[in-house]
């Protein structure tokens, strides 16, 4: 079992609409999570943290985390064009930081 | 804003060629870490430092060594570049050491991606 787990997509969405990212992980003891967003040939930009259970809302973004069950998600509103990119979660556990390999999200115009 | 920067954007040596990617922050950040990225197989971690002069192994060590002399800037050397070796590098930087009540985003350079023909 990977240590942190992202279905690689593509996920397409029309424009306007919803996108919602998910991200399991199997360290119950981590603590921090991130999610970046990677355009081809670019680095991971950091969109989002979060560290505590519940949601957390940053314009078009909110980051979900669930520690019961070992998730985390990124939930994109009003997706743009624009937001087409590759989406990596990362956790942090105890002295390492884990990547996910990513979800390709294509929004549709 | 955090700024990481990185010596090169591509880079082109030979194999056998002793290779220096260099990467400096300007946010006095506690760590810093060396990352390569392949298709398929994400973003896999060389080395990291928490401190300058100190330094420890991440998940693929093997081939790199690292120096970090001073707090902005650190160093990953390749001693003798093999053809596995083409790939991007990332360098990424974060404020606070492990166990601490700070954050722990990192934030990346723009990368080097870097061809060992």
């Amino acid at each position: 079992q990977k240590e942190v787990e992202q279905n690689s997509g593509p996920l397409s969405v029309p424009e306007g609409a919803i996108a919602s990212l998910n991200c399991t992980y199997s360290d119950r003891g981590s603590q921090s999570f991130f999610w970046y967003r990677q355009y081809s040939g670019k680095s991971p930009e950091l969109i989002m943290f979060i560290y505590s259970n519940g949601d957390k809302e940053d314009g078009r973004f909110t980051a979900q985390l669930n520690k019961a069950s070992q998730y985390v998600s990124l939930l994109i509103r009003d997706s743009q064009p624009s937001d087409s990119a590759t989406y990596l979660c990362a956790v942090m556990g105890a002295y390492k930081y884990i990547f996910g390999t990513g979800t390709r999200l294509k929004v549709l115009a | 804003d955090v700024k990481v920067t990185q010596s090169s954007r591509y880079l082109v040596k030979r194999t056998g060629e002793k290779v220096f990617l260099e990467c400096v922050q300007d946010m006095d950040h506690e760590n810093m870490f060396w990352y390569r990225q392949d298709p398929g197989l994400g973003l896999r971690l060389i080395y990291f430092s928490y401190d300058v002069k100190m330094k420890e192994k991440g998940d693929i060590p093997e081939g790199y060594s690292v120096s970090r002399e001073k707090k902005e800037r650190f160093s990953l050397i390749l001693e003798s570049a093999s053809t596995n070796q083409t790939s991007m590098y990332l360098c990424a930087s974060s404020l606070s050491s492990w166990g601490g009540t700070g954050t722990y985003e990192q934030y990346f350079g723009p990368g080097t991606r870097l061809t060992v023909t």
